[in-house]
């Protein structure tokens, strides 16, 4: 089988840092990809990690440990507009090469 | 514009009825996939299409049907036999199914009344 655990939620202000966690268990691993969703509305892609390594896509950067089956999201220089969900997800060679989603991680993004 | 096309955005459906979910995409994308989700919920994979005429079941595919009769539409049914069907659903494509990226349409938000 395979999971994947974010925490739930995460608080930050305007202008911070805000880091956010991914582990997953899967056999099949094929990659980390990273979605962002506003309530109401459809996820869009954010990051990808086929390799090891750091990612940057101007304030956001993603980070992916295979042999320790992390990765992160790094959202740097806070706006409110960043307030939304949070998805990590990986292709699963076990599972069709479907993606399998993470819970979610909520961030409220505070002035 | 490219993308996917979800209709229609919300749907209220009684009890015992059939409704047909409208998913439509002018990318080009061999795979196409349906996922559910509920508050507060990530998104779990009902159906998926990796091809024409060819669809495979997910993780909750119970109470519901899809054809792929055309690469561009991919429409999705929930039957009266699913028996909790009030959620967010939505549409995804990907290039072929190796790709890193899913393209999401707008979601149809399904209450049962």
């Amino acid at each position: 089988g395979q999971s994947l655990e974010q925490p739930s939620e995460v608080t930050a202000v305007e202008g911070a840092i805000v880091q956010i966690n991914c582990t997953y268990q899967t056999s099949g691993f094929y990659g980390l990809s990273w979605y962002q969703q506003h309530d109401g509305g459809a996820p869009t892609f954010l990051s990808y990690n086929g390799l090891d390594g750091l990612e940057e896509t101007g304030r956001f950067s993603s980070f992916l440990s295979r042999s320790d089956s992390y990765g992160y999201l790094l959202l740097q220089e806070l706006q409110m507009k960043d307030s939304a969900s949070y998805f990590c997800a990986v292709r699963d060679h076990n599972y069709g090469q479907n993606f399998v989603f993470g819970p979610g991680t909520r961030l409220s993004v505070l002035p | 514009d490219g993308g996917i096309t979800q209709s229609p955005k919300y749907l209220f459906r009684k009890e015992g009825q059939n409704v047909t979910l409208s998913c439509e995409q002018n990318l080009n994308h061999d795979a196409m996939y349906w996922y559910r989700q509920d508050p507060g919920q990530g998104l779990r994979l009902i159906y998926y299409s990796q091809i024409v005429n060819d669809f495979q079941k997910g993780d909750i595919a119970e109470g519901y049907s899809v054809s792929r009769e055309k690469k561009e539409s991919f429409p999705l049914t929930v039957t009266s036999a699913q028996k909790n069907p009030t959620a967010f659903y939505l549409c995804a494509s990907s290039p072929r199914d190796t790709a890193p990226e899913a393209f999401f349409g707008q979601g149809t938000r399904l209450t049962v009344v």
